[in-house]
């Protein structure tokens, strides 16, 4: 089974200021997919970006990239520019090819300051 | 296009009454995922439909069970409740094919006294 663990149960940054959320996973697996959700106080989980483990280029979307590693089996996410609404619950997410099951790490809690 | 809604958004129940939570795709996806989100145990997966069949199945007791319509929605229905069904709900639904993401609905918060 897969298991997906964040160490960082909280962070914190400034507006304007970068951070890196960390993900690791432990799979047997070649292929897979790995997923940032996003999910603020409001509750609804919502997608950030996804990465195809067979792809080496790292996914970017507007402020948002990751950093895959996939010998480390590491996944993390670096938010540029932080916002205000960046301010939410972050979970790390593993996919198995030709299911739709996620396997959720524990999630961290990013706080933003003005 | 509407999102994923779930109804009803809130819920108090007793311990040993049973409840039934409603999920609606988003119009077109036939998958629907369904997930107990508690600060303990965090986000587990309950189980999965697509087209009115159970995919796949998490590690949840018996109490816990599901059914997919023919129009894509889903019930979850938890019997003989206990303390510790205390959770969100959350829904989710995708196109089929392995490419495609969930997309989830604000979820139920259920709280067993």
């Amino acid at each position: 089974a897969q298991t997906v663990t964040q160490s960082q149960p909280e962070m914190s940054v400034q507006e304007a200021e970068t951070v890196t959320l960390s993900c690791t996973y432990d799979t047997s697996e070649s292929d897979y997919y790995l997923f940032w959700y996003k999910q603020p106080p409001s509750r609804q989980m919502i997608l950030v970006i996804r990465q195809e483990a067979y792809k080496q280029q790292n996914a970017t979307e507007n402020r948002f990239s990751v950093n895959f590693q996939k010998a480390a089996k590491s996944f993390s996410l670096k938010i540029s520019d932080s916002q205000l609404g960046d301010a939410a619950m972050y979970f790390c997410a593993y996919r198995s090819i030709g299911y739709s099951t996620l396997t959720f790490g524990k999630g961290t809690m990013l706080l933003v300051s003005p | 296009k509407a999102g994923v809604t779930q109804t009803p958004r809130y819920l108090i129940k007793t311990r040993g009454q049973q409840v039934t939570l409603s999920c609606s795709p988003i119009s077109g996806h036939r998958s629907v995922s369904w997930y107990q989100q508690t600060p303990g145990q965090g986000l587990q997966f309950l189980f999965e439909y697509f087209s009115e069949t159970q995919r796949n199945k998490g590690n949840f007791p018996g109490r816990f069970s599901g059914r997919q319509f023919s129009n894509s929605r889903s019930e979850m229905n938890v019997s003989t409740l206990e303390l510790g069904d205390s959770a969100l709900y959350l829904c989710a639904s995708s196109l089929t094919g392995q490419r495609y993401e969930q997309y989830f609905g604000p979820g139920t918060r259920l709280t067993v006294t």
